[in-house]
């Protein structure tokens, strides 16, 4: 069974790029989270979705952030206009149910942003 | 008041020792908890959940929850080298998953 597959692993983007990272649920999950981790810091967490669905974005920044999670294909999280802010690990994750008993969350591997 | 709080360490136990690992959270009406192994440079890995008062036990690891204290706790029996990582406690309330800013356990051969 594949689990939670993120790529690219590594990006780097110079200020102002746009950076697109894509996650695909394990198979069978339709509810996808997507966290950032800044150094010695916790997991926060930005943005919940179903399929064709945004459900909660409460932890999203209001700007040149953006997330989809189409019918077809892995969910995207999109920063524009990316600033050195940025630089962080973002980490998606899959659950079968939705959230209360039973929901546990499986984590990729995430994908280190790097902004020069 | 954050979400979840936890103590950030260093913890450190000899090899074959309990470790203990601890976590608060705020809100009443959380429903589900869970434990994750970080690895340094790597993503969290699930070890326990954990949803009604009480005790859980898998393997060398034992999960408590005490909803009235608001009190997660994470027991590691026989402590090996290679439980040495951050462990992060999870807080499920709402559409939100609120996690811990993790504890560092270090188990000394």
């Amino acid at each position: 069974n594949a689990g939670v597959m993120q790529n690219p692993r590594h990006l780097v983007r110079r200020r102002g790029q746009e950076a697109r990272l894509r996650c695909s649920p394990v198979k069978g999950h339709s509810h996808v989270y997507w966290y950032r981790q800044l150094p010695e810091e916790g997991l926060k967490f930005m943005v919940y979705l179903q399929k064709e669905n945004i459900i909660d974005e409460s932890g999203m920044p209001k700007e040149r952030f953006s997330a989809e999670f189409p019918k077809e294909g892995p969910s995207i999280l999109r920063i524009q206009q990316v600033v050195r802010g940025d630089s962080a690990a973002y980490f998606c994750a899959s659950s079968p149910n939705l959230p209360g008993l039973g929901n546990e969350q499986f984590f990729g591997p995430g994908t280190r942003l790097t902004v020069l | 008041q954050k979400e979840v709080e936890q103590n950030s360490g260093p913890l450190s136990v000899p090899e074959g020792a309990i470790a203990s690992l601890n976590c608060t959270y705020s809100d009443r009406v959380s429903q589900s908890f869970f434990w994750y192994r970080q690895y340094s440079g790597k993503s969290p890995e699930l070890i326990m959940s954990i949803y009604s008062n009480g005790d859980k036990e898998d393997g060398r690891f034992t999960a408590q929850l005490n909803k009235a204290s608001q009190y997660v706790s994470l027991l590691i029996r026989d402590s090996q080298p290679s439980d040495s990582a951050t462990y992060l406690c999870a807080v499920n309330t709402g559409n939100q998953f609120y996690f811990g800013t993790g504890t560092s356990l270090t188990v000394i051969p």
